[in-house]
């Protein structure tokens, strides 16, 4: 069973364009996180909830909007996308100071 | 605010022979570390982690780390090295309160050589 998946994992699209990513975890984690890798491998944080709640924003464009429907899902919807985007995506999950689980990473091209 | 510096952006050995990555953090409350590792075109897989307790921690696929209070230092270590072992190293620190978001290094590339 997969801890932390996201769809999908390749996402190739042009400038412009509006995409979502999906993140689900059935590990019953409260907190959830988008993390952006940027092509020299560098990773930081952009947004995080618990429980529904936004707890963390990164001075993150605001073309980038996170969605929470629930503690197990996390979204994240990106408005009129720029070429700076392209970058693998990672969600992942966890409960206080316990390890984060990851997904394999949204792997976003922008032509 | 939290940072990680990890000292070495590749290290290249032999296999067989010992390697040690460096990671030095700085913050001024208490925190927590972890190592990850990143194998090409996959996500990350946690190594081991420091929460409380004994300083030398054991972790997956034989490596190890020192937590060092006073020198800030989380290095990871392992006594014998394979090529399977090639891949992203990242240190990373998170600290209490409403959120614990990881702050990453910028990852060291262990490269093993036959």
């Amino acid at each position: 069973d997969t801890a932390v998946s996201q769809t999908p994992k390749y996402l190739v699209t042009q400038m412009g364009n509006d995409k979502s990513i999906k993140c689900e975890q059935n590990l019953g984690h409260d907190t959830m996180y988008w993390y952006k890798q940027d092509s020299k491998k560098f990773l930081k944080i952009m947004f995080s909830y618990n429980n529904k709640e936004l707890i963390i924003n990164e001075t993150v464009p605001n073309r980038f909007s996170p969605k929470s429907p629930d503690k197990a899902h996390l979204n994240l919807h990106i408005n009129s996308l720029e070429l700076g985007d392209s970058a693998v995506y990672f969600c992942a999950s966890g409960t206080g100071n316990q390890p984060q689980h990851f997904g394999d990473g949204t792997r976003l091209s922008i032509l | 605010a939290q940072s990680v510096t990890q000292l070495d952006s590749q290290v290249p050995v032999f296999e067989e022979a010992p390697v040690e990555l460096r990671c030095n953090y700085s913050s001024s409350v208490s925190v927590y570390l972890f190592w990850y590792v990143q194998y090409p075109n996959q996500g990350l897989q946690l190594l081991l982690k420091y929460l409380s307790g004994s300083t030398l921690v054991k972790g997956i696929n034989g490596f190890e780390a020192e937590f060092n209070k006073s020198q800030t230092s989380f290095h990871l270590r392992k006594p014998s090295v394979h090529i399977s072992d090639t891949a992203e190293y990242f240190c990373a620190v998170s600290r209490g309160g409403s959120n614990y978001k990881l702050t990453f290094g910028k990852g060291t590339l262990l490269t093993v050589n036959p």
